[in-house]
């Protein structure tokens, strides 16, 4: 089955803890992507990334981290600069950027206490 | 950045009533999908539409790409059909923007 997981899918963390949210894709696509959505909001981008070794900042980078070693995966490490970390997070695939869709993971809902 | 505009912000149908989401896009966009975000979270494609009209089934989607602004409609409407409806766009490529969404809600 071809698609996008992420893990886990609740994640529960004290603040000050720097914390990894996974992100997989087995499509193939060249394009990754890290979103972040608070509540009654769109999405934000945090990060994005059109090949392996290489990422851009999005409009709220601040106080997260990625990379992009391997071409299936996109881990995002929420660091404990965040200011206001809890959210809901998700990671999107596609192609390439471009004229491409998107495609989105199931979400990882994270609360920081 | 794009603003997006999305209208109305909630709607409550009967089963079996249409409806017309509309979102406005503040410059012009190359790239632009509806998803329907279900109440779990993820977030599924309906169309991916940079221009003209697209249908699947009982939804079909318009976008006048010179006018900045797309529609998607929704007829005979269900209670799966429930959710947050979201359009997105980019000029890029590589930085989506996200409206606020549309909330429905279809009662039996």
């Amino acid at each position: 089955d071809g698609g996008i997981t992420q893990s886990p899918k609740y994640l529960f963390r004290k603040e000050g803890q720097n914390v990894t949210l996974s992100c997989e894709q087995n499509l193939n696509h060249d394009a990754m992507y890290w979103y972040r959505q608070d509540p009654g909001q769109g999405l934000r981008l945090i990060y994005y990334s059109q090949i392996v070794n290489d990422f851009q900042k999005g409009d709220i980078a601040e106080g997260y981290s990625v990379s992009r070693e391997k071409k299936e995966s996109f881990p995002l490490t929420v660091t404990s600069a965040q200011k206001n970390p809890t959210a809901f997070y998700l990671c999107a695939s596609s192609i390439g950027t471009g004229s491409y869709e998107q495609y989105f993971g199931p979400g990882t809902r994270l609360t920081v206490t | 950045g794009i603003q997006v505009e999305q209208s109305p912000p909630d709607l409550i149908l009967q089963e079996g009533a249409n409806s017309t989401l509309r979102c406005n896009f503040s410059d012009s966009v190359n790239n632009l999908q509806w998803f329907h975000q279900n109440p779990w979270g993820q977030l599924i494609n309906l169309f991916y539409i940079p221009s003209g009209t697209k249908q699947n089934g009982r939804l079909s989607a318009t976008t006048v790409a010179t006018e900045r602004y797309s529609l998607l409609y929704i007829s005979s409407s269900q209670t799966t059909d429930s959710g947050v409806y979201f359009c997105a766009g980019t000029n890029t490529g590589n930085q989506f923007y996200f409206g606020t969404g549309t909330s429905l809600t279809v009662i039996p």
